[in-house]
């Protein structure tokens, strides 16, 4: 157990839908990082929050959004689902703000897009 | 940008052969470099870093060594089990605050008993 915590491990839902993606950061992590995690793009970073603000974006759609909350657990959601999106979708926590140790990884939700 | 190529999987090796990964990669400044390691079915795991030029990382027989004028990174073990069939990455840290991790498109190794 790596201590990131994220819900649900599978989901499956149709196109069009929307669907939220929970993590619990490692106790005493600030940071959460999302990435999204398929055979073509291979790892993608999504976004990152520290302490409740949003720190920095990478390739996420319009469609997707996060947030952080008092307590540290972070919410994706994916909304208009399409196909394309089906993946698996990992949270990461870190300490600091930054990545110059790395980061611990949760287990991840594999969505699937039908 | 930042950027890691590492080579082309898959690799399949006989228990006990040598390992070695290939990992180079451009960054501005000085990055951090760092291998993960996924096992079928879990997420990511640190497996070793180094933070500045000629650090070696080490963990579980495994070991890379920071090489700044070559930039690379290569991924070694002298004798694999096993237990060690997974996908590794190689990855980058521009350090200081940057916000990210940059992965190359990972390693799936296989090794027969």
């Amino acid at each position: 157990d790596s201590g990131v915590t994220q819900t649900p491990k599978h989901l499956i839902t149709a196109t069009g839908q929307r669907v939220t993606l929970r993590c619990s950061p490692r106790s005493g992590d600030l940071s959460v990082y999302w990435y999204q995690q398929s055979l073509d793009q291979g790892l993608q970073f999504l976004i990152q929050y520290y302490n409740g603000e949003e720190r920095a974006k990478g390739n996420i759609l319009e469609r997707f959004s996060a947030q952080q909350f008092p307590d540290l657990h972070s919410e994706l959601n994916l909304s208009s689902l399409e196909l394309g999106d089906s993946a698996l979708y990992f949270c990461a926590s870190s300490q600091q703000g930054g990545t110059a140790y790395g980061y611990t990884f949760g287990s991840g939700t594999r969505l699937t897009v039908v | 940008g930042d950027s890691v190529t590492q080579m082309e999987g898959p690799v399949t090796l006989s228990e006990e052969a040598f390992l070695t990964i290939n990992c180079t990669y451009t960054a501005t400044g000085y990055p951090s470099l760092f291998w993960y390691v996924q096992y079928p079915g879990e997420g990511l795991q640190l497996l070793l870093k180094a933070t500045k030029a000629d650090d070696k990382g080490s963990n579980k027989g495994f070991e890379a060594t920071y090489r700044k004028e070559t930039t690379s990174f290569h991924l070694e073990k002298g004798s694999v089990q096993v237990s060690d069939s997974a996908v590794y990455f190689c990855a980058l840290s521009s350090g200081g605050s940057n916000y990210k991790l940059t992965f190359g498109k990972g390693t799936l190794l296989t090794v027969n008993p």
